[in-house]
């Protein structure tokens, strides 16, 4: 167990819906990030919030956002959902910007 | 802009010989260095990391890997496999502070 708790585990959702991610980071740990892994793509860095603010932005959509929360948890919401978005949703934290980053056992979007 | 490049997508070896898993790297500044494991239906779980210390590198469950500036590689090998091993590895390089690059990553089969 990582310490990093992901929210919700499984979702199947329709075309053009939107779904909200949930992470809560391991204690202590005020950096967050976001990946996708899907078949075609592999491990696609999403973004990077640290202490509440967007530290690093990688392949992430304009139908995609994400925010940390004052509590250090962070939600992704993904919006407009197309098949292609179906994939395994990871949150991984650190301490800090510059450390080793603990992954949680990621959220399944399949997208009918 | 670093990258990473996992040789072999999938890699078989029979239960008590050697596991050799290959990372190339690609980075303009020194690297911070992982390997992950992702075992069916969890989480990515950090196996090693090299941080500019000493170049080889001990990790969880009997795994080391070698940091070789000259050949930027992060080979990942492991004396005598298990059937235990038997998962997704990921190689991931970090330059700065957040973000990390992942390579496409690599299956392994242990064969009994």
């Amino acid at each position: 167990d990582s310490g990093v708790t992901q929210t919700p585990k499984h979702l199947i959702t329709a075309t053009g819906q939107r779904v909200t991610l949930r992470c809560s980071p391991r204690s202590g740990d005020l950096s967050v990030y976001w990946y996708q892994q899907s078949l075609d793509q592999g491990l696609q860095f999403l973004i990077q919030y640290y202490n509440g603010e967007e530290r690093a932005k990688g392949n992430i959509l304009e139908r995609f956002s994400a925010q940390q929360f004052p509590d250090l948890h962070s939600e992704l919401n993904l919006s407009s959902l197309e098949l292609g978005d179906s994939a395994l949703y990871f949150c991984a934290s650190s301490v800090g910007t510059g450390n080793t980053i603990y992954f949680g056992e990621g959220s399944w979007l399949t997208v009918v | 802009a670093q990258s990473v490049t996992q040789l072999g997508s999938h890699v078989s070896v029979s239960e008590g010989a050697l596991v050799l898993l290959r990372c190339n790297y690609s980075s303009s500044v020194p690297p911070y260095l992982f390997w992950y494991v992702q075992y069916p239906n969890q989480g990515l779980q950090l196996l090693l990391k090299y941080t500019s210390a000493a170049t080889l590198v001990k990790g969880i469950n009997g795994f080391e890997a070698e940091f070789k500036k000259s050949e930027t590689s992060f080979h990942l090998t492991k004396p005598s496999a298990h059937m235990s091993d038997a998962a997704e590895y990921f190689c991931a390089v970090r330059v700065n502070a957040g973000k990390s690059t992942f390579g496409d990553g690599t299956t392994l089969t242990v064969k009994p």
